[in-house]
């Protein structure tokens, strides 16, 4: 089983739609959780920490659920330019600190 | 401006020849990352190191090689031990537990 799983998509939705993405998480000792925005032959930028509480950032919603080791990113109002694919990305304590990438999900915004 | 650089952008391979992938970071972050994706995939560690002189393998290391002798460099060596070495390398850097920024990667090519 991967550390880090991510349904790969590719998620097709129309503008203006409401879209979520859940990504789970094997070791209990994740400390840090993160959601980054990769487009097409870039480098993955950073979309948004995941806190605890949850957290918000204008049309993107980020939460975890420890209990059941996921994080989700809701995305509402869909734009074409949210066409990207979305990576979680997991900072584990007890392996040094490493960050564990999940295989991305694609998203296409279609007009 | 602080960031992250990765040189070349662009790099053709012979086969069987070794070549030289440079990361540096200005940004004073312990840790450093490199990572592999290859089309339509996610990204796969293959080597990360958490300060200066000491590094560990990922998941994917074989017919790779690094070295950390300052804290602003972790080049990677391609060797001709990796059999399938086209791909694209991101390197990345982190204050521990926090997120990673990324340079904007080689594209490297077997010819």
């Amino acid at each position: 089983r991967k550390e880090v799983e991510q349904d790969p998509g590719p998620f097709n939705v129309p503008e203006g739609a409401t879209v979520a993405f859940n990504c789970t998480y094997s070791n209990s000792a994740s400390q840090s959780f993160f959601w980054y925005r990769q487009d097409c032959r870039k480098e993955p930028k950073l979309l948004m920490s995941v806190y605890s509480s949850g957290n918000e950032d204008g049309r993107f919603t980020a939460q975890l659920n420890r209990a059941s080791q996921y994080i989700s990113l809701l995305i509402r109002d869909s734009k074409l330019s949210d066409s990207a694919t979305y990576l979680c990305v997991v900072n584990i304590a007890n392996a040094g600190n490493m960050l564990t990438f999940g295989g991305g999900t694609r998203l296409m915004v279609k007009p | 401006d602080g960031g992250i650089t990765q040189s070349p952008k662009y790099l053709f391979r012979k086969e069987g020849q070794n070549v030289t992938l440079s990361c540096e970071q200005n940004l004073n972050h312990d840790a450093m990352y490199w990572y592999r994706q290859d089309p339509g995939q996610g990204l796969r560690l293959i080597y990360y190191s958490q300060i200066v002189n000491d590094f560990q393998k990922g998941d994917i290391a074989e017919g790779y090689s690094v070295s950390r002798e300052k804290k602003e460099s972790f080049p990677l060596t391609v060797t001709s031990a990796q059999k399938n070495p086209t791909a694209f390398y991101l390197c990345a850097s982190s204050p521990r537990a926090v997120e990673a920024f990324f340079g904007q990667g080689t594209r490297l090519t077997v010819v």
